[in-house]
């Protein structure tokens, strides 16, 4: 296992289609986790996953976005009604899901989303 | 909240020195500390925990001081290969979320 793969890579879409994508973590690895980057800005959580349990969501991630992980491996994120203001990098990252705060996230390469 | 990252940006010689700082409003549990190259994801480069050691990755160290809240990344004898954005991620006692910092942009010229 090479790694957190996500596919795609990059999708452009137009405003108010719905989006697809997929995160493939580390196969060990029970949490995941998906986050936002848009330029000139670090990473900004959105949710995270243990196996198969969604644990957070952000307080700030419009209902217009949703997660899941239904056999606790890979994950998709759906994005409804897409708006210019999603375009983002969009990463997912997992980590091996010790208890405590020693828990080394490791990303993958990111979809890039553009919205027409 | 977000931690904030200073400077926020940085040039460098091959073979200079620089520090990062990262501090936060919140009390800090862990500081986790990225490299991103342009286009490409977060490479993690160490964990520091509250009351641990100091840390090393090749000649990039950083330590966390408790009292200031605060974690500052040192990059030794810098190589053009540091050049990239670093990222620190905070988390909290059982958080396991991290909330960045904007990033600060080094740049290592020959």
């Amino acid at each position: 296992d090479t790694g957190v793969s996500q596919d795609p890579r990059h999708k452009i879409t137009k405003r108010g289609q719905n989006v697809t994508f997929r995160c493939d973590p580390i196969s060990e690895h029970n949490r995941l986790y998906w986050y936002r980057q848009t330029l000139g800005q670090g990473p900004e959580f959105l949710t995270y996953f243990q196996n198969e349990a969604q644990l957070e969501k952000s307080r700030l991630l419009s209902n217009r976005f949703s997660a899941e992980r239904p056999k606790g491996s890979f994950s998709t994120l759906e994005i409804q009604r897409t708006e210019q203001g999603d375009s983002a990098m969009y990463l997912c990252a997992s980590s091996l899901g010790l208890v405590g705060p020693y828990n080394e996230q490791f990303f993958g390469p990111g979809t890039r989303l553009t919205v027409l | 909240q977000q931690p904030v990252q200073s400077p926020q940006a940085v040039i460098l010689r091959e073979g200079e020195d620089a520090v990062i700082n990262c501090s936060s409003s919140k009390a800090l549990y862990s500081v986790h500390w990225y490299r991103q190259k342009h286009g490409e994801a977060p490479v993690f480069l160490m964990i520091l925990l509250k009351g641990g050691e100091q840390m090393r990755h090749e000649k990039i160290s950083a330590s966390f001081n408790e009292k200031k809240q605060q974690s500052s990344l040192y990059l030794t004898a810098s190589q053009l290969s540091y050049s990239g954005t670093y990222f620190c991620g905070t988390g909290g006692l059982n958080d396991y979320k991290l909330s960045f910092g904007a990033g600060t942009t080094v740049t290592v010229r020959a």
